[in-house]
């Protein structure tokens, strides 16, 4: 089935910094990437919607400015967390979405866990 | 709008005894039914998914749902659990279009005790 790579996997950045999450991918073209975040204990809200060429879908409450996203090809978008604080520190998930009338469901990455200290 | 209720947060199960999940949606538009599991520190795995036909639903790893529209209800039940399923599950819904984003429950996070 199609592949997902979310990559890195987990890290750790101090307060301030910028972080940047690849999402790609790997046997096929999504011209939509969803992002997702995941605090401890909770549901997966839907923070944006990276569509190849153009701008990037918010949903609202998520600043678009501290949430960088970037559909630069079919198979990759990523999404940097600028000037990282450690309410920032969650579980983030990309995912392609399925179509699922042609009983193709979503695809999600692996997840990347970031820690801001 | 979507939205999805998931009543358990935690489930405690004896290890070979029967489980139920218990997932509700609303939507004022016809949605499509999915169950996810989420290993610790991994990404969402599907088990199952309903989209039309027949109302039960087996899915990988011995799970099966049930849709229920009267109730709107798509409970997640496995007849003998195992250790290896404690996990976190997540039910979730999409509206029948393409390209569609999932609205999730809030999960239930399903234990088995040896």
């Amino acid at each position: 089935g199609a592949v997902v790579s979310q990559h890195p996997s987990w890290v750790i950045c101090k307060s301030g910094t910028s972080v940047k999450i690849e999402c790609r991918s790997l046997d096929f073209q999504a011209t939509t990437m969803f992002w997702y975040r995941q605090f401890p204990k909770q549901s997966l809200m839907l923070m944006a919607t990276s569509n190849e060429g153009s701008k990037a879908t918010y949903e609202q409450g998520v600043e678009k400015d501290k949430f960088l996203i970037n559909h630069a090809s079919l198979t990759l978008s990523t999404l940097t967390v600028t000037s990282a604080h450690p309410e920032d520190s969650s579980f983030y998930i990309c995912s392609a979405p399925g179509q699922a009338n042609m009983n193709t469901e979503a695809f999600f990455g692996q997840g990347t866990r970031l820690t801001v200290v | 709008a979507q939205s999805v209720t998931q009543l358990d947060s935690q489930v405690p199960v004896f290890e070979e005894a029967p489980v139920e999940l218990r997932c509700n949606y609303s939507s004022s538009v016809s949605v499509y039914l999915f169950w996810y599991v989420q290993y610790p520190n991994q990404g969402l795995q599907l088990l199952l998914k309903y989209l039309s036909g027949s109302t039960l639903v087996k899915g990988i790893n011995g799970f099966e749902a049930e849709f229920n529209k009267s109730q709107t209800s798509f409970h997640l039940r496995k007849p003998s659990v195992h250790i290896s399923d404690t996990a976190e599950y997540f039910c979730a819904v999409s509206r029948i279009f393409g390209n569609e984003k999932l609205t999730f429950g809030t999960g239930t996070r399903l234990t088995i005790i040896p």
